[in-house]
Order: C-alpha cells, then sequence, then structure tokens
C-alpha cells in the first residue's frame, strides 16, 4: 500500500517552460487536492477533485489546471512555469465526507528560474 | 474570507516541558477542526475535532474545540525532542474536507 505518490520530487523549469506533476493513490479515496506550501504563507489549495470527471478551481488556481480522469490519478499542469510558481506542491487525498483528515504525498519542490 | 490564525507562530521548549498551540478560524459555514504535524516532508494527520468540548487524546497529545469562541487548542505534554515540527491546524467547511483553509502553523523547537 503505497499512499499518495508524487513524482518528481524536484524540479527546476525555466520561465515559459510547461510541466505536469504526478499524482497517484491506491487507497481509493474519492477526494484529491493539489496545495502549494510556501515560507510563512501556508498551505493554500489549488485545485481540488470530489471524484472522477469533477474538478474545481480553489484559493490560488491561476496558472495551474487538473483534470481526474481516473479515480488514482490527479495530475497537476503548470501551463507556462513563472518565478512565482516556485514553491513546494503536495497532493492529497481522502475519503469523502469520514471523519480522519487527508493524506498527503510527500511533496514536490519546484523552482522556476 | 474564510482564515485561519495560529499562535505562537515559533516555540521554543525544553524537553519535559508542556506546551498549548492555539488556533483560531473564521470559517463560512464551518464543520470541523483538524492538527497535522509536520516534520521534514509531508504532514500526517493527528486530530479531527467537530464537537465543541470533547478533547481527543493520543499518547501525550491532546486537542479540543470551542465552536463558540472559535478556537481550539493543542497540547503537548512532556515534550520529547521528537516533538519538534511545523504544527499545522486546518478549518474544514461544509459539504466535505476537501476545501480546507491552514494557518501558516505553529514551529515547535524541542531542546534536550
Amino acid at each position: 500500500n503505497a499512499g499518495v505518490t508524487q513524482t518528481p520530487k524536484f524540479q527546476v523549469l525555466k520561465t515559459g517552460q510547461s510541466m505536469t506533476l504526478q499524482c497517484a493513490q491506491d487507497m481509493n479515496h474519492e477526494y484529491m487536492s493539489w496545495y502549494r506550501q510556501d515560507p510563512g504563507m501556508g498551505l493554500r489549495l489549488i485545485h481540488y477533485s470530489v471524484g472522477a470527471g469533477i474538478t474545481d478551481q480553489g484559493e490560488v488556481p491561476n496558472g495551474y489546471n487538473v483534470s481526474r480522469s481516473t479515480t488514482e490519478d490527479f495530475p497537476l499542469r503548470l501551463l507556462s512555469a513563472a518565478p512565482s510558481q516556485t514553491s513546494v506542491y503536495f497532493c492529497a487525498s481522502s475519503y469523502s465526507g469520514q471523519g480522519g483528515g487527508y493524506t498527503f504525498g510527500s511533496g514536490t519542490r519546484l523552482t522556476v528560474v | 474570507e474564510d482564515k485561519v490564525v495560529q499562535s505562537p507562530l515559533s516555540l521554543v521548549v525544553h524537553e519535559g516541558d508542556t506546551v498549548t498551540l492555539n488556533c483560531s478560524y473564521e470559517v463560512t459555514n464551518f464543520r470541523s477542526l483538524l492538527w497535522y504535524k509536520q516534520e521534514k516532508k509531508a504532514p500526517t494527520f493527528l486530530f479531527m475535532l467537530t464537537s465543541s468540548g470533547i478533547e481527543k487524546k493520543s499518547g501525550r497529545l491532546s486537542s479540543i474545540l470551542d465552536k463558540k469562541e472559535l478556537f481550539s487548542i493543542l497540547n503537548i505534554t512532556a515534550t520529547q525532542t521528537g516533538d519538534s515540527a511545523v504544527y499545522l491546524c486546518a478549518a474544514a467547511p461544509q459539504g466535505g474536507s476537501e476545501k480546507l483553509v491552514f494557518g501558516k502553523g505553529t514551529k515547535l523547537t524541542v531542546n534536550p
């Protein structure tokens, strides 16, 4: 049981490049979310999904796209990377409506130069 | 705008001390309050609180929620160096926990 798996762990991009951060979970969780964590800012919600085919925007969605074609996978796409997107990105999943919080992946540290 | 405020932002104690971390929230249609511990990497879940006045305990950690005054506390007794971490508080609105609002965290350092 791997839990929530994020790849890559580290990435350096040039301004304007695009890339996809991968997230997969094997717990059959309905809910999945992407957060970014910046120094002094806590965790901020980018996009979330309550099930396959359903996604919605969080607090800071600009510059990011998501899709949820399967229950297991929830990739985050950076369309045209900017230095302001330098951050640590966490993917998380949970059962819907049940007690207990999210299970987080180990994070992707992204640097945009 | 929904917000969660944690205090203090940073705390340094000696092993064996007892600490209290604070979390206040203003969230539309509040449903539950969650606490996480973050060491080097991913946050790990500690507690979820939904009802006022009911303490949840796990070993030396305990937490309680006050829905009238809109705050929660996390207590750690007999602290150990392994308790050193950032403790995150998050509020979940009605309709599901998919839209958590996090505080900035309290960085706890426990010195031997």
